[in-house]
């Protein structure tokens, strides 16, 4: 079966663009979740969706970023009017039972 | 604060030599123990976990690792080693009393010399 996967695997933008990343999580995997990857901080944790629960947001590094879920499945990490501190490698995991989490291979953001 | 502990930022070891990779976490019970490996460009792929029962677990590629609650470390083991195993080791806790989120200690980086 197919893993957990993320789109674009690169991507270059302005400072002060939106950007969207998108995550397809594992078929069946109730749980979704969003980290961070970089340089200064290490692996950091974002979001995460579990079912039809409200998310725990608790991540978030500033009111830019936000992150949906849609039909329990693909989600979507939008960042607006990005900075150069927000070049990073996004990645997500997905979750079937909460406690085993699999990653898919990131997004490389770039903010020129 | 919630943390976790890998003391060395890079290890080189020559192939066909022991591992031993290093992991402390601050704070828990009953927590959820795992590695991952990354390696270049790639995502996280899991090693090996510890949630109860026999402290030393067995995991992919030969890996092995043991929890020790008295000393609150879950370090990585392997007997030998290879090329092919040159990448980042991340350790990370999670489980109920962290919001069932993954909080992962900064990395090791090993080399491996031929």
């Amino acid at each position: 079966g197919a893993g957990v996967s993320q789109s674009p695997s690169n991507k270059v933008t302005e400072k002060g663009k939106d950007v969207e990343l998108r995550c397809d999580p594992i078929s069946g995997h109730t749980a979704l979740y969003w980290y961070r990857q970089s340089l200064g901080q290490g692996l950091e944790f974002l979001i995460y969706f579990q079912g039809n629960s409200a998310p725990d947001k608790s991540g978030l590094p500033s009111d830019r970023f936000s992150a949906e879920r849609t039909g329990g499945s693909v989600s979507t990490l939008t960042i607006q009017r990005t900075q150069q501190e927000d070049s990073a490698v996004y990645l997500c995991a997905s979750s079937w039972d909460l406690n085993i989490q699999y990653f898919g291979a990131g997004t490389r953001l770039s903010v020129l | 604060a919630q943390s976790v502990t890998q003391p060395d930022i890079h290890i080189t070891v020559s192939e066909g030599a022991s591992l031993e990779l290093r992991c402390n976490y601050s704070y828990g019970a009953t927590p959820y123990l795992f590695w991952y490996v990354q390696s270049p460009g790639q995502g996280l792929q899991l090693l090996l976990k510890y949630f109860s029962g026999d402290t030393l677990v067995q995991g992919i590629k030969g890996f092995e690792a043991e929890f020790k609650r008295s000393q609150s470390s879950f370090n990585l083991r392997k007997p030998s080693v290879h090329w092919s195993d040159a990448a980042e080791y991340f350790c990370a806790v999670g489980g109920k009393e962290y919001g069932n989120k993954l909080v992962f200690g900064a990395g090791t980086i090993l080399r491996v010399k031929s």
